[in-house]
């Protein structure tokens, strides 16, 4: 296992239909995060689990975002009903927290478009 | 939560010289973190500067920490072409946020 695994790397989705992304964190790495971007800025933070727990979901996310990290291994990002608006990159990240104070270490990223 | 904001927004020089980015910060930290991210790729750690220390290397990067002015700089001395990127900073705690970033083009 040598990094993190975003699938798929491209999604093309008509407006209105749901979309699932899926991440696979390093193994041993306990918390995992969630962010979109879009051209020209930086990530924006979405949520992220510790294990199995959804700590923290941005106040910005409405309620057609939902993720799960249902056995503590890899997560899940749904978006329901998609918006023209909704087409960014999607970027998952994953972290020891207990470990010695590396970086996360970032998956290449799920681009969706909505058409 | 906790976030950096690097400028200036964007920087272009050519091949050779030197590049340098800063990021401020607002509250008190553990470490800062710089990571790199090529146009449609994910982003990549590169240094990390813990709280208790002032500068760090790494190859052909410098990092500076001032906690008392919450700002780090970060310095990339003999760009090449293939350094052209976005960089961003990362105070930690960790719940991460992100700035825009400084993009830096290298000119060849």
């Amino acid at each position: 296992d040598t990094g993190v695994s975003q699938n798929p790397r491209h999604k093309i989705t008509k407006r209105g239909q749901n979309v699932t992304f899926r991440c696979d964190p390093i193994s041993e790495h306990n918390r995992l995060y969630w962010y979109r971007q879009t051209l020209g800025q930086g990530p924006e933070f979405l949520t992220y689990f510790q294990n199995e727990a959804q700590l923290e979901k941005s106040r910005l996310l409405s309620d057609r975002f939902s993720a799960e990290r249902p056995k503590g291994s890899f997560s899940t990002l749904e978006i329901q009903r998609t918006e023209q608006g909704d087409s960014a990159m999607y970027l998952c990240a994953s972290l020891d927290h207990y470990g010695t104070g590396g970086g996360y270490t970032f998956g290449s990223g799920t681009r969706l478009t909505v058409v | 939560s906790q976030q950096g904001e690097e400028d200036p927004q964007a920087l272009s020089i050519q091949e050779g010289e030197n590049a340098t980015m800063n990021c401020s910060y607002k509250t008190s930290i553990n470490n800062l973190q710089w990571y790199r991210q090529n146009s449609g790729r994910g982003l990549v750690h590169l240094i990390l500067i813990r709280s208790n220390e002032r500068e760090k290397h790494s190859g052909r990067l410098r990092v500076t920490l001032d906690t008392s002015k919450k700002s780090s700089s970060l310095l990339i001395t003999a760009s090449r072409a293939a350094d052209t990127a976005s960089y961003f900073c990362a105070p930690r705690p960790y719940d991460m946020r992100f700035g825009a970033g400084t993009r830096l083009t290298v000119k060849p």
